[in-house]
């Protein structure tokens, strides 16, 4: 079964700096999704960026990039000039690549919580 | 992007009685949705996969009998719980994803605070 574990329950980081967010996960598939969602007080589950593990680049959304290490199987979320409306808790999330339900259900990692002070 | 509804966003209800929690895709057709529950300050803890058509797949430790799914057309699943205890008290959301192309995201409802006194 797959993992994902982020060793970080909470991280901040001062406005318009920058900051990293851990995520491993364990995985014996060669090809699968990787997600960072962000859950701010709404609760409602926003998806900020996403990797395809065959792809070598690095996904990047504007403010928000990953650093992919497939080898290391690591999956690190960088927030750059970092805003108020950032706080949120952050959740690592896999999905493998079959379209069966296996493949269809997201995994996800205990979350990062992440303060942003002004 | 598709939009997951889910209805109702909160609920109170006495204990020993149900409450049925709805989950619609608005515009796609979404064979397979996941019910997830969430804990104060915890994960997303998967619940069970609903299947249309079929009988729904429940993960290790759920009460298939307590948490009855139903996923009776295209764009609806709904969750019910039985006999509602206190401890059922979480927040649920549920999610689906427009098949069949295999790089589409999955979409999340709005979740249900539900609350059992």
């Amino acid at each position: 079964a797959q993992t994902v574990t982020q060793s970080q329950p909470e991280m901040s980081v001062q406005e318009a700096e920058t900051v990293t967010l851990s995520c491993t996960y364990d995985t014996s598939e060669s090809d699968y999704y990787l997600f960072w969602y962000k859950q701010p007080p709404s609760r409602q589950m926003i998806l900020v960026i996403r990797q395809e593990a065959y792809k070598q680049q690095n996904a990047t959304e504007n403010r928000f990039s990953v650093n992919f290490q497939k080898a290391a199987k690591s999956f690190s979320l960088k927030i750059s000039d970092s805003q108020l409306g950032d706080a949120a808790m952050y959740f690592c999330a896999y999905r493998g690549s079959t379209n069966n339900n296996a493949g269809n259900m997201l995994t996800f990692g205990g979350g990062t919580r992440l303060m942003v002070k002004p | 992007g598709a939009v997951v509804s889910q209805h109702p966003s909160w609920v109170i209800c006495k204990s020993g009685t149900s409450v049925k929690i709805e989950c619609r895709s608005l515009d796609f057709q979404a064979t397979t949705m996941f019910w997830y529950r969430q804990f104060p300050k915890q994960s997303l803890m998967l619940m069970a996969t609903s299947n249309e058509g079929s009988k729904a797949t429940y993960e290790q430790g759920v009460e298939k009998d307590k948490f009855l799914i139903n996923h009776a057309s295209l764009t609806l699943s709904t969750l019910t719980v039985t006999s509602a205890h206190p401890e059922d008290s979480s927040f649920y959301i549920c999610s689906a994803r427009d098949p069949p192309d295999r790089d589409t995201e999955a979409f999340f409802g709005q979740g249900t605070r539900l609350t059992v006194v």
